[in-house]
């Protein structure tokens, strides 16, 4: 069976310290991996991706996640947190076609 | 602007009333999905078309319905033999190329009377 793990419901952090949120997965073959994040009452925004190659991604706001394929991993990072990041996280895998499999969310709370 | 509109943005239901949820976008994208949204449980896929005129069921479609007669719209029905109705409803939509992710609407809150 496909999944997705966040094995972290919230994850608290300074403005100015680096943050990270997890992210496993257990899938077949070799899927693209997504992370998004959610404000309140609205949808979900993408940040960024990893299909192949450089095992550090970059994204949209200053995120990056790192693809680690013995580990099944692709952790969110960003070098310095803003109040702003405080949101709903999402990892997603699409091992195939169109189906896409979301983890079940980690809320980031960045304290001033 | 290019985007997917979903509404009603609240709407409530009365017990043995079906509903429909009204997902439209202008980005013509060939796949489009529904799914559901509750506290701690991530998306849930309900239903998800990759062409007009044909749909698949998801993980949890019972007690749902959906069509998809033009390229732009999906519109999802919650019917009364979903017992369970109360929930955060996405829509999103994705090229069919093979590396794109989902955009997604700005969901409609379905509430029980």
């Amino acid at each position: 069976a496909q999944s997705v793990a966040q094995p972290e419901d919230q994850v608290n952090v300074a403005e100015g310290n680096p943050l990270t949120v997890k992210c496993t997965y257990s899938v077949s073959g070799n899927p693209y991996l997504f992370w998004y994040v959610q404000y309140p009452n609205r949808g979900l925004q993408f940040l960024l991706k990893y299909i192949t190659g450089d095992n550090l991604v970059k994204g949209s706001y200053g995120f990056e996640a790192e693809f680690n394929k013995s580990q099944t991993s692709f952790h969110l990072k960003k070098p310095s947190a803003l109040v702003s990041d405080s949101a709903l996280y999402f990892c997603a895998v699409r091992p195939y076609f169109n189906k896409f499999y979301f983890g079940s969310g980690t809320k980031l709370n960045v304290k001033p | 602007d290019g985007g997917i509109t979903q509404s009603p943005k609240y709407l409530f239901r009365k017990e043995g009333q079906n509903v429909t949820l009204s997902c439209e976008q202008n980005l013509n994208h060939d796949a489009m999905y529904w799914y559901r949204q509750d506290p701690g449980q991530g998306l849930r896929l309900i239903y998800y078309s990759q062409i007009v005129n044909d749909f698949q069921k998801g993980d949890i479609a019972e007690g749902y319905s959906v069509s998809r007669e033009k390229k732009e719209s999906f519109p999802l029905t919650v019917t009364s033999a979903q017992k369970n109705p109360t929930a955060f409803y996405l829509c999103a939509s994705r090229t069919t190329q093979d590396n794109q992710p989902q955009h997604f609407g700005d969901g409609t809150r379905l509430s029980i009377l």
